[in-house]
Formats: C-alpha cells, structure tokens, sequence
C-alpha cells in the first residue's frame, strides 16, 4: 500500500521555468491538499480539492494551479517559478474533511529549488 | 479558522513524560482538536484527535479542559526518537486545515 506518492522528490529550476508536480494517492480518499514548507517554518496550505472535480483556494495560492485530474490524482503546477518558490512541497490525502476525519495522510515531499 | 498557540520549543530527556500544550482561545464549536507528529525530511503524521476531555492511543494522551481553549498533548516516558516538531491543529467542516508553526521537541540522553 503506497499511501500518497509524489513526484519527483527533488527537482531545480531556473526562474521563469514551468513544471508541474504530481501527487497520487490509492487509498480512495476524497480530499487532497498542496502544502508547502520553508526551512523552519510550518506547513501552508497552497490548494485544496474537496472533492473530484472541485479545487478551492488555500492560504498561499498565488503564483500556482492546480488539477484534480480524478479520484486519485492532484497535480501542483508552477507556470513562472520564483526564487520565493523554493520550498518542500506536501500532498496530502484524506477521507473526509482535515477537521472532522482526524487525518491527513502525507506524501514524503518533493523539494524544489529555484535559481 | 480558530487560531493556534503553542510553545516555539521544548527540552526533556529520553524516559520523562513531556506535555505540550496549546491555546486555542476561539475554537468554535463544531471544532476538532488535532495534533501531528513531523520528522526531518518527512511529512507530517498523525498522533490523536479530540473533542473534550481525555482520549488516549498507544501513542499519546489528549487533555481538553471543558472550556475547550487550550489541550494538552502527553507524551509519555519520550524517547530519542521522539525528537521532532509537533504541531497543534483546530479545525471543523472546512477543508482549510491550517497548521501553525509547531512545537519543536528535543529529546536528550
């Protein structure tokens, strides 16, 4: 059992490059979170989707997009990286609501830096 | 979104029981309280979730006063490994779960 599977776990880019994120999850969970990390600091969240075919905004959206592509599958896209966009990236999954279900499941991270 | 309030960091030695404590001063009240465990390099993991009063696991222990303004997460006789940031969540129907900027524990020898 996998859990919640991102890729890829490190990548670096040049200002102004796009790429994409993509995170997986197969344990058939309805809801799906972007968070980012700075060094020393807590988790904010990007995007959210609460379920397939809806996606609402998080704390920090600018200067991202996302997809809920189905069920299982949320990408995390960067159309002009920032340096400020250096940062490890968090997918995470869950049943119901992060309040109400009492857990979010969490890939191990994808650490993006960009020059 | 009810707002959280916990030590930046803790110190304890491996065998002692260490409690953390958060101020939630306007949880709401269909609010669930929840506390999350991170290591380096890894994503956060689950620890315990409650509502009022006392829940326990194999992990920890979860105090929640009746007023439900603060919890206490206990970690019982702590290890080296339980050396990590501990971070305190209040949310309810919304899917805007907020994480704050944690507690970090060290736990030494």
């Amino acid at each position: 059992n996998a859990g919640v599977t991102q890729t890829p776990k490190f990548q670096v880019l040049k200002t102004g490059q796009s790429m994409t994120l993509q995170c997986a999850q197969d344990m058939n969970h309805n809801s799906m979170y972007w968070y980012r990390q700075d060094p020393g600091m807590g988790l904010r969240l990007i995007y959210y989707s609460a379920s397939e075919g809806t996606t609402d905004k998080g704390e920090v959206p600018n200067g991202y997009n996302v997809s809920r592509l189905n069920k299982r599958e949320f990408s995390l896209r960067l159309e002009s990286a920032a340096p400020s966009q250096t940062s490890v990236y968090f997918c995470a999954s869950s049943d119901g609501t992060g309040g109400l279900s009492g857990e979010l499941f969490f890939g191990e991270g994808s650490r993006l830096t960009v020059l | 979104l009810a707002k959280t309030t916990q030590p930046i960091s803790m110190d304890s030695y491996e065998g002692q029981e260490v409690n953390i404590t958060c101020s939630h001063n306007n949880i709401a009240t269909n609010d669930y309280i929840t506390w999350y465990q991170q290591f380096p390099s890894q994503g956060p993991r689950f620890i315990i979730q409650g509502y009022k009063t006392k829940v326990t696991n194999e992990v920890a222990s979860l105090f929640i006063p009746a007023d439900r303004k603060s919890s206490t997460l206990s970690l019982p006789r702590v290890s080296l490994s339980d050396t990590a940031v501990y971070y305190c969540l209040v949310a309810s129907g919304s899917f805007k779960t907020i994480f704050g900027a944690g507690t970090r524990l060290f736990v030494k020898a």
